[in-house]
């Protein structure tokens, strides 16, 4: 059954970095879109950032462009988020979650980053 | 950028009851890329319907999705005690730039 776990998130000061990763499994992962998705404590869900199978294009929300990168690795089933100049309001569970001819229909559990001094 | 705009915020239901729930966009979804979502809490969100109108594998048919253009509705024929959660419509396509609403929180009246 497919799996995806993300790892990563961790408390993290302003202006700090993070890397967060998504490690897929039992689905052919090299043909798959991935994307992150948010959600602040007690909030909604916050698209931030879209990979595409091959790694060659990516996108991201403007609340995050320019300091977070999208980047994956099909040789090791893996999707990541690099995170940068990190500001309060990024707290978030991350979830990494598959795109195919379906949207969104796998979802990790998700990982809690606390931003905070 | 497609704004989704859900209502109502919360609903108070009954198990048994129909639940009807809105989602509109500030501008036309293209080919009716528009997708529900159910989060129960302490859970990821769950695929329910894509396309505006097609259950995801394993969903109920008591869920069906309708609509088209900037007006998109999910409806619960029945609800059922593991219903009671928190349903989010998001927008999809070819600008990969993804939005979700607000949600709508059904809760036990």
């Amino acid at each position: 059954q497919v799996q995806l776990v993300e790892s990563g998130g961790d408390l993290v000061r302003p202006g700090g970095s993070l890397r967060l990763s998504c490690a897929a499994s039992e689905f052919i992962f090299s043909i798959y879109d991935m994307s992150w998705i948010r959600q602040a404590p007690g909030k909604g869900l916050e698209w931030i950032s879209y990979v595409n199978s091959d790694g060659t294009i990516t996108y991201y929300a403007d609340s995050v462009k320019g300091r977070f990168t999208i980047s994956r690795d099909n040789a090791k089933n893996s999707v990541y988020l690099q995170m940068d100049s990190v500001r309060p309001e990024d707290t978030a569970v991350y979830y990494c979650a598959r795109e195919g001819i379906r949207p969104f229909d796998h979802w990790g559990q998700g990982t809690l980053v606390t931003v905070s001094a | 950028e497609t704004v989704l705009t859900q209502s109502p915020g919360t609903l108070s239901l009954s198990p048994g009851e129909r639940a009807t729930l809105s989602c509109r966009a500030s501008q036309s979804v293209t080919s009716d890329y528009l997708a529900w979502y159910q989060q129960k809490p302490g859970q990821s969100p769950r695929l329910l319907i894509y396309g505006a109108s097609r259950r995801a594998t394993g969903i109920p048919d008591r869920f069906s999705g309708s609509g088209s253009g900037t007006d998109f509705t999910l409806t619960i024929s029945r609800l059922e005690p593991e219903d009671f959660a928190v349903y989010y419509c998001q927008q999809y396509g070819s600008s990969r730039k993804f939005t979700f609403g607000g949600g709508t929180k059904v809760e036990i009246k």
